[in-house]
C-alpha cells in the first residue's frame, strides 16, 4: 500500500523559513516523479511544483507564485520529499499536499498525502 | 497558463439525481484531462483521467466525457457518500492546473 506522510508545518512568520518533509513508503520513489499541491483554507487546489525522479534528469519546475522562495529536493535512500519555504508571505497560508504523479508522461496525481497546514502570520 | 473554469460552483441535487458537472479549458488539453474529489478534512483522490477512464475500484455511476476544451463529470445516481467537492485538473502542459471545484450538496 502507498502512504504518503507530510510533516514540518506550523506557524510562521513572514519571512522566516520552514521545511516540509513527505516520507514515503509502498512506491519505487527514485523512480517516482513527485510533486507539492496545496489548498488555501476554504480555496481550491494550486500546484506548487515538481521533481522529477533522477533517471529522467532531476528536473525541478515550480509555479510562478513561489519560484525563487521554494525549492523542492529529493532523498531518494530516504524516499523523501522536502519542500524548503523561504520567505513566505501571508497568502503562502495553505495545507501543503505531496503527491505522485502517475508517470513521466502522464501528470495527474495518483497519490496523495494527507497534507500539513503551514500557517503564516506575524 | 491554462485557465480551467468549471461550473456551477455549487450544485444542489438530491440523493438517487443525476448530476452532470462541467469543466472548460482555455485552450485545448485533448483528452489529458483528470477528475477528484475531496471529501471535508480529506485529501483529493482520482477518479477519472484521460478525461474517460476510471480509476481503479470506481463505481460504474461516475462517467467522464470530453475532449479539446470541454469536460464533463456525471454521476448518474447520487449517492450520500457522493457529496463532497470536485476538481477538475489539466495535464496536457506545464503549468498543471486545476479548475475552482464544483461542490455537491443536497
Amino acid at each position: 500500500e502507498v502512504q504518503l506522510v507530510e510533516s514540518g508545518g506550523g506557524l510562521v512568520k513572514p519571512g522566516e523559513s520552514l521545511r516540509l518533509a513527505c516520507t514515503t513508503t509502498g512506491l519505487t520513489f527514485r523512480n517516482a516523479w513527485m510533486s507539492w499541491v496545496r489548498q488555501p483554507p476554504g480555496e481550491g487546489l494550486e500546484w506548487v511544483g515538481r521533481i522529477k525522479s533522477k533517471s529522467d534528469g532531476g528536473t525541478i519546475d515550480y509555479a510562478a507564485p513561489v519560484k525563487g522562495r521554494f525549492t523542492i529536493s529529493r532523498d531518494d535512500s530516504q524516499n523523501t520529499l522536502y519542500l524548503q519555504m523561504n520567505s513566505p508571505q501571508t497568502e503562502d497560508t495553505a495545507v501543503y499536499y505531496c503527491a505522485t504523479l502517475y508517470n513521466a508522461y502522464v501528470y495527474y496525481f495518483d497519490y496523495w498525502g494527507r497534507g500539513t497546514l503551514v500557517t503564516v502570520s506575524s | 497558463e491554462i485557465v480551467m473554469t468549471q461550473s456551477p460552483a455549487t450544485l444542489s441535487v438530491s440523493p438517487g439525481e443525476r448530476a452532470t458537472l462541467s469543466c472548460r479549458a482555455s485552450e485545448s488539453v485533448s483528452s489529458n484531462l483528470a477528475w477528484y474529489q475531496q471529501k471535508p478534512g480529506q485529501a483529493p483522490r482520482v477518479l477519472i483521467y484521460g478525461a474517460s477512464t476510471r480509476a481503479t475500484g470506481l463505481p460504474a455511476r461516475f462517467s467522464g466525457r470530453g475532449s479539446g476544451t470541454e469536460f464533463t463529470l456525471t454521476i448518474s445516481s447520487l449517492q450520500s457518500e457522493d457529496f463532497a467537492v470536485y476538481y477538475c485538473q489539466q495535464y496536457n502542459n506545464w503549468p498543471l492546473t486545476f479548475g475552482g471545484g464544483t461542490k455537491v450538496e443536497i
